[in-house]
């Protein structure tokens, strides 16, 4: 079985600080993505990365950066976070290739105080 | 403006009762996927639907995808309460996929 691990279920942070969020799989899977989760608005693109190294933005990338140095992680910076950015984050991950499934995280709750 | 608008937004109903959840775009899809969404998880594949007018089945969730690609709807027969959760539904086109806001059903036993 696929499996994608986010590095933290839940995370407080302060206003203004840099906040990392990690996305770890195991299946070699070259693309990966971040989405917030907030209700009523479903299921937001962030940011995805087709391979090492490359990233693309989604819908919302205001706020924040991507890096994917290694293809089994894929990392989520807020650079500076404000109080609009507290929500659920999701991670994903699927093969290449037209019509594959998702696979995804277990997310991460931040709030930001 | 959701790309995927999803109806009802919330639907509470009775063990053994049937219903139906929409999945509705403007746009046509190269294929869409239905997820499912429980407290505390990230969303899990039910079903991925690619030609217009497929029906897939899976146990008492039936899938169907709309003649134009552009819609689907979920019917599940005689619900129970292991069936509450988010449903999501996913449209694909260009290697790029959009989710809806989702259906939260809930099936009171």
């Amino acid at each position: 079985d696929v499996k994608v691990t986010q590095s933290s279920r839940y995370l407080v942070k302060r206003t203004g600080e840099k906040v990392f969020l990690e996305c770890v799989q195991d299946m070699d899977h070259e693309n990966m993505f971040w989405y917030r989760q907030d209700p009523g608005l479903g299921l937001r693109l962030i940011y995805f990365s087709y391979d090492v190294k490359m990233k693309e933005k989604g819908d919302i990338p205001e706020g924040y950066s991507v890096s994917r140095e290694k293809k089994e992680r894929f990392s989520l910076i807020l650079e500076s976070a404000s109080t609009n950015q507290t929500s659920m984050y999701l991670c994903a991950s699927r093969v290449y290739g037209s019509n594959q499934p998702q696979h995804f995280g277990d997310g991460t709750r931040l709030s930001i105080l | 403006t959701q790309l995927l608008e999803q109806s009802p937004q919330f639907l509470s109903i009775q063990e053994g009762e049937n219903l139906t959840v929409y999945c509705n775009s403007s746009s046509v899809f190269s294929s869409l996927q239905w997820y499912r969404q429980e407290p505390g998880e990230g969303p899990v594949l039910l079903v991925t639907v690619v030609t217009g007018g497929e029906v897939k089945k899976l146990k008492r969730l039936t899938f169907q995808f709309g003649d134009a690609r552009k819609d689907s709807s979920l019917h599940i027969t005689a619900a129970q309460p292991g069936d509450t959760g988010l449903y999501l539904c996913a449209g694909e086109k260009n290697n790029d996929m959009r989710f809806g806001a989702g259906t939260r059903l809930t099936v009171k036993p």
